[in-house]
């Protein structure tokens, strides 16, 4: 069964400043890998999305993720936040002909001004 | 122009209660989904329906019972409820692996 690890719970980080957030992930073929975010008091608004392919992928919001065999990792990049930014995002492992996603625990974002 | 709508947003009710979430959603999607999120905010799948089929059930007491009546809707009934039933429910739907989610429901048993 896949699983998925996001290994910081919180980041705090300036307006304008960049942005990482890590995803690893742990399956025997190459999944399905999804980001999403979460606004306070929202539901998830999907960021983007790899199944196959160019291994860096372009989302919304300025938002792009890379996908790494070798480090079985899909981590999410922007290069200046925005204060709108702020906000809980998950990353979520997904298998070919499989309708279940499993999700990260999430990682919460703060931007400071 | 809601795409994944559920009702009510928010549900505070005693324990030992029977109550009732609904979903809709108006993308023609065949499968959809009910996730539970904690209040450490951990998202799990609870039941999954395609094309008004089980075809997904986790590890949930059967309190929980979901029915669809047909594609576009999937709810969820729970009976008897627990303090730790408490949490935000989250309906989505598929058409494929790509999820869109609803808004959710944040149940307070008290």
């Amino acid at each position: 069964a896949q699983s998925v690890t996001q290994p910081d719970i919180h980041i705090t980080v300036s307006e304008g400043a960049s942005l990482e957030l890590r995803c690893n992930y742990s399956y025997g073929a190459t999944p399905y890998l999804f980001w999403y975010v979460q606004s306070p008091g929202q539901g998830l608004q999907l960021l983007l999305k790899y199944f196959s392919g160019d291994t860096l992928v372009q989302g919304i919001k300025g938002f792009e993720a890379e996908f790494k065999r070798s480090q079985s990792s899909f981590n999410l990049r922007k290069p200046s936040v925005h204060w709108s930014d702020a906000a809980e995002y998950f990353c979520a492992v997904g298998e070919p002909d499989d309708y279940k996603l499993s999700f990260g625990a999430g990682t919460t974002v703060t931007v400071r001004a | 122009d809601t795409a994944v709508s559920q009702t009510p947003k928010y549900l505070v009710t005693q324990m030992g209660n029977d109550k009732s979430i609904k979903c809709e959603q108006n993308l023609g999607h065949d499968t959809m989904y009910w996730y539970k999120q904690d209040s450490k905010k951990f998202l799990k799948i609870m039941f999954s329906y395609n094309n008004k089929e089980l075809i997904i059930n986790e590890t949930v007491p059967n309190r929980f019972s979901p029915k669809s009546p047909d594609k576009a809707h999937l709810n969820l009934h729970i009976n008897s409820l627990e303090l730790g039933d408490s949490a935000v429910y989250f309906c989505a739907s598929s058409q494929g692996t790509e999820q869109f989610f609803g808004p959710g429901t944040r149940l307070t048993v008290l």
